[in-house]
């Protein structure tokens, strides 16, 4: 079936000690996007692509980049995580325009010691 | 100031009984969309149903139907018969139409179905 795949589903990385995560798609959607959930809240918003374009929310730390070498694979940079980091972290896809909704991955639930 | 709003973090409804889990939004943007997501305990965010701004009908999807008031920007989800099931998160969230590659969530609500 064509999905969203989040790898791995759990990380466990040291203060300090970069990680990345990674998401792909098999759908074809030209949009991906990575969000930061903590216990109970709703997802925040990270960074987005549209194709190629790259766009970062405001309030992202500079802590967090991202790459999406093509379509299908897109990936999340933390660079020196802290304790604060510590998240289930979301990946999802869609097209552009109103009535498409967004497909999400399983998730990858970070951890930080 | 928030875009959607999502009043009742938390409800429990008994079993069987239907259910309106509130949300409204603020938008200028006469084209937008928006949709409802569950999200279980075991995290997976799933899509219920898609309501657009110009659409003439109420959305209905299953057991899952949105009570959309455009006047007083209200997209309420309404689940009838409900099950032990569909206790979960529920997040409202928004597409405008200027950037309509971005999605905006609501702060959800916790959906508690009772035996």
């Amino acid at each position: 079936d064509a999905m969203v795949i989040q790898n791995p589903r759990y990380q466990v990385t040291q203060f300090g000690k970069p990680v990345t995560l990674s998401c792909s798609q098999t759908l074809n959607h030209n949009v991906m996007y990575w969000y930061q959930q903590k216990s109970s809240q709703a997802p925040k918003l990270l960074f987005h692509y549209y194709d190629k374009d790259f766009n970062n929310e405001a309030d992202t730390p500079d802590n967090f980049q991202s790459r999406r070498p093509n379509t299908s694979f897109c990936f999340l940079d933390i660079r020196s995580p802290g304790l604060g980091d510590a998240a289930m972290y979301l990946c999802a896809t869609s097209r552009a325009g109103l009535s498409y909704e967004q497909y999400f991955g399983p998730g990858t639930r970070l951890t930080v010691t | 100031a928030q875009k959607i709003t999502q009043t009742q973090p938390g409800m429990f409804v008994q079993e069987k009984e239907a259910v309106t889990l509130d949300c409204t939004y603020d938008t200028s943007d006469p084209s937008y969309g928006l949709f409802w997501y569950k999200q279980p305990s075991s995290g997976e965010m799933i899509f219920l149903i898609y309501q657009g701004s110009y659409d003439q009908q109420n959305a209905t999807e299953g057991r899952y139907s949105l009570n959309f008031q455009k006047a007083r920007k209200s997209a309420n989800l309404v689940i009838s018969a409900s099950q032990l099931g569909d206790s979960a998160m529920y997040f409202c969230a928004m597409r405008e139409g200027d950037r309509d590659d971005k999605i905006i969530f609501g702060k959800g609500t916790r959906l508690h179905i009772l035996p």
